[in-house]
């Protein structure tokens, strides 16, 4: 996981509730991503962000939302218009060679 | 559309034993590659990387070849141990912002 951090490890949540997943990083990496992994399947990329103040839609953004105010941190908000929230979420960061590296993550999971 | 996906979900693999892992790419155009381990409940871990100018790239115990003809990938574990089993991904690199295409995986078991 090397300086990474994510937390919490386990999040639960309300049907209409927002959460915020929080992820952290101590490599000094410019950029950092977002993925939802579903049991048995691949991980598919949320947002991501190359510099500080900017940030991209990936391929499954609807029913989310990020900011990047800090190199450090990159917060991911699940919010009410996410149909399906129930998944394991990990926040990853790039080096300039373009390898990634991930986070412990967080699993959500709507009651 | 482009895609990465695996040939295999699921391979068991004797104690001791090699382990092939096999990808296909769809993107002629894709000049980098990783190999991702998950273990359960964990995020992924990188194992070894591969750029298309490369056939074949060695690690510890790991071994990944890029046949670029056919647009294939394989990720070769010698001597399989019980620590291996995992979930393997290869991921292919889609643009210049670092955006990665996963493949869904292999479930890697190794048996004694």
């Amino acid at each position: 996981d090397g300086g990474i951090t994510q937390s919490p490890k386990y999040l639960f949540r309300k049907e209409g509730q927002n959460v915020t997943l929080s992820c952290e990083q101590n490599l000094n990496h410019d950029a950092m991503y977002w993925y939802r992994q579903d049991p048995g399947q691949g991980l598919r990329l949320i947002y991501y962000s190359q510099i500080v103040n900017d940030f991209q839609k990936g391929d499954i953004a609807e029913g989310y939302s990020v900011s990047r105010e800090k190199k450090e941190s990159f917060p991911l908000t699940v919010t009410s218009a996410q149909k399906n929230p129930t998944a394991f979420y990990l926040c990853a960061t790039r080096t300039s060679g373009n390898e990634q590296f991930f986070g412990p993550g967080t699993r959500l999971t709507v009651l | 559309g482009e895609s990465v996906g695996l040939h295999l979900p699921t391979l068991s693999v004797q104690e001791g034993d090699n382990s092939i892992i096999n990808c296909a790419y769809s993107n002629s155009a894709s000049d980098y590659f990783i190999w991702y381990k998950q273990e359960s409940g964990k995020g992924p871990q990188f194992i070894i990387d591969i750029r298309s100018n490369m056939d074949k790239r060695q690690g510890q115990r790991v071994t990944v070849l890029l046949n670029k003809t056919v647009k294939h990938l394989s990720l070769q574990i010698a001597a399989t141990q019980p620590g291996d089993s995992a979930v393997y991904f290869c991921a292919e690199l889609t643009d210049s912002w670092g955006k990665l295409q996963f493949g869904a995986g292999t479930q890697v078991v190794v048996t004694p």
